[in-house]
């Protein structure tokens, strides 16, 4: 079964810190990779994609996320959290037209 | 418009009642899909449309789900007899082209909830 794993239910991190949220995947073929994130009853928005290429990916407000095909991980990443920046985070995997998304980690970043 | 509208916001119905949820997708795009999150879960697949076609509903629980998209742009979602276990976000999501190349632009979501 394809499945997506996001093993932090949430993550606490210190403004001005660095935070990694992680994510593996066990997803057939090559997935194209992504990180959302959804705001108290909002929609999901778009962070960032991996399709192929560097396997540095950098996206909206300042968040990357590093592709390792070995370790089947796309982990995100940001040098400088900020308090707005807390919020759920969802990464999923896209296979033939069919996202498999992880359960999701909320990030807390306090001042 | 400018993103995707989901319509209701919220929606209480009591077990056994029929509801429709509806999606209007972002003006010229071709593919819509539809998931349920579930509380502290993240979105699984329901379906997927091509213009007016439904190509994949693998995702649809029952048969109680069901799925329309008659004019290739807005569509709804329907539950007949409506069960606490489908109380959930329904999320709908629209594409330019089919698959996550371009990715996907996310409505807000209807939440569900069934009494």
């Amino acid at each position: 079964a394809q499945s997506v794993a996001q093993p932090e239910d949430q993550v606490n991190v210190a403004e001005g810190n660095p935070l990694t949220v992680k994510c593996t995947y066990s997803v057939s073929g090559n997935p194209y990779l992504f990180w959302y994130v959804q705001y108290p009853n909002r929609g999901l928005q778009f962070l960032l994609k991996y399709i192929t290429g560097d396997n540095l990916v950098k996206g909206s407000y300042g968040f990357e996320a590093e592709f390792n095909k070995s370790q089947t991980s796309f982990h995100l990443k940001k040098p400088s959290a900020l308090v707005s920046d807390s919020a759920l985070y969802f990464c999923a995997a896209a296979l033939l037209n069919k996202f498999y998304f992880g359960s999701g980690t909320k990030l807390n970043v306090k001042p | 418009g400018a993103g995707v509208s989901q319509s209701p916001r919220y929606k209480v119905a009591k077990r056994g009642q029929d509801v429709a949820l509806r999606c209007d997708p972002i003006s010229g795009h071709v593919s819509l899909f539809w998931y349920q999150q579930a509380l502290g879960q993240g979105p699984e697949f329901l379906t997927y449309f091509q213009n007016e076609a439904q190509l994949d509903k693998s995702g649809l629980p029952s048969d109680r789900f069901f799925a329309e998209r008659p004019e290739g742009s807005v569509s709804t979602l329907k539950i007949q007899r409506t069960q606490q276990e489908d109380s959930a976000v329904y999320l709908c999501a629209s594409s330019l082209a089919g698959g996550g190349i371009d990715g996907y632009t996310f409505g807000s979501g209807t939440r569900l909830t069934v009494v």
